[in-house]
């Protein structure tokens, strides 16, 4: 059965400074992996999604994301953090049916 | 493009009484929608798929005759909580896919928050 693994409920940290969310998927096939953002009390926003190819995936709002078959991982990166960036932050994977993981609250330091 | 809204986005009922939250894919034609429920500080779980024309495909422990789905159009999914309780109060969020684009990107509502007194 897929199912969507994100290790870190909550992460603070300060504006300008880097950013890594950890997602790690399990799945029988080759994976189709999104990364989708939602503010407080709003939908879910995609922003970022992979389905083959190249394993870099660049999204919108400077955000990235690395696909590693080796490590079953999905992690979701920005260099540097803007205060706005502050949300909730899912991993989901899955075709016919999607399985979103727990999901992280980023928390932005000024 | 691929723009999902929801109707209504928040509702208040009271408990024992039916509430309908409508979904319409605005500008694309949605082959299969689905409907999650979020529960504060939760992610999100699946509900059911429905695909137009044909019945809802339930998730496991999803009760069938409670929450009602009806796609009856490529553009309009609705679910209907009948009967509602208070346990019923959730985030549900609706999504739509349009498979002829040849991704399975789902994209999504904004949700509609029910609460039942």
């Amino acid at each position: 059965a897929q199912s969507v693994t994100q290790p870190d409920i909550h992460i603070t940290v300060s504006e300008g400074a880097s950013l890594e969310l950890r997602c790690n998927y399990s799945y029988g096939a080759t994976p189709y992996l999104f990364w989708y953002v939602q503010s407080p009390g709003q939908g879910l926003q995609l922003l970022l999604k992979y389905f083959s190819g190249d394993t870099l995936v660049q999204g919108i709002k400077g955000f990235e994301a690395e696909f590693k078959r080796s490590q079953s991982s999905f992690n979701l990166r920005k260099p540097s953090v803007h205060w706005s960036d502050a949300a909730e932050y899912f991993c989901a994977v899955g075709s016919n049916d999607m399985r979103f993981g727990a999901g992280t609250r980023l928390t932005v330091k000024p | 493009g691929a723009v999902v809204s929801q109707h209504p986005s928040w509702v208040i009922c009271k408990s024992g009484t039916s509430v309908k939250i409508e979904c319409r894919s605005l500008d694309f034609q949605a082959t299969t929608m689905f409907w999650y429920r979020q529960f504060p500080k939760q992610s999100l779980m699946l509900m059911a798929t429905s695909n137009e024309g044909s019945k809802a495909t339930y998730e496991q422990g999803v009760e069938k005759d409670k929450f009602l789905i009806n796609h009856a159009s490529l553009t309009l999914s609705t679910l209907t909580v009948t009967s509602a309780h208070p346990e019923d109060s959730s985030f549900y969020i609706c999504s739509a896919r349009w498979l002829a684009s040849g991704s399975y990107e789902q994209y999504f509502g904004p949700g509609t928050r029910l609460t039942v007194t």
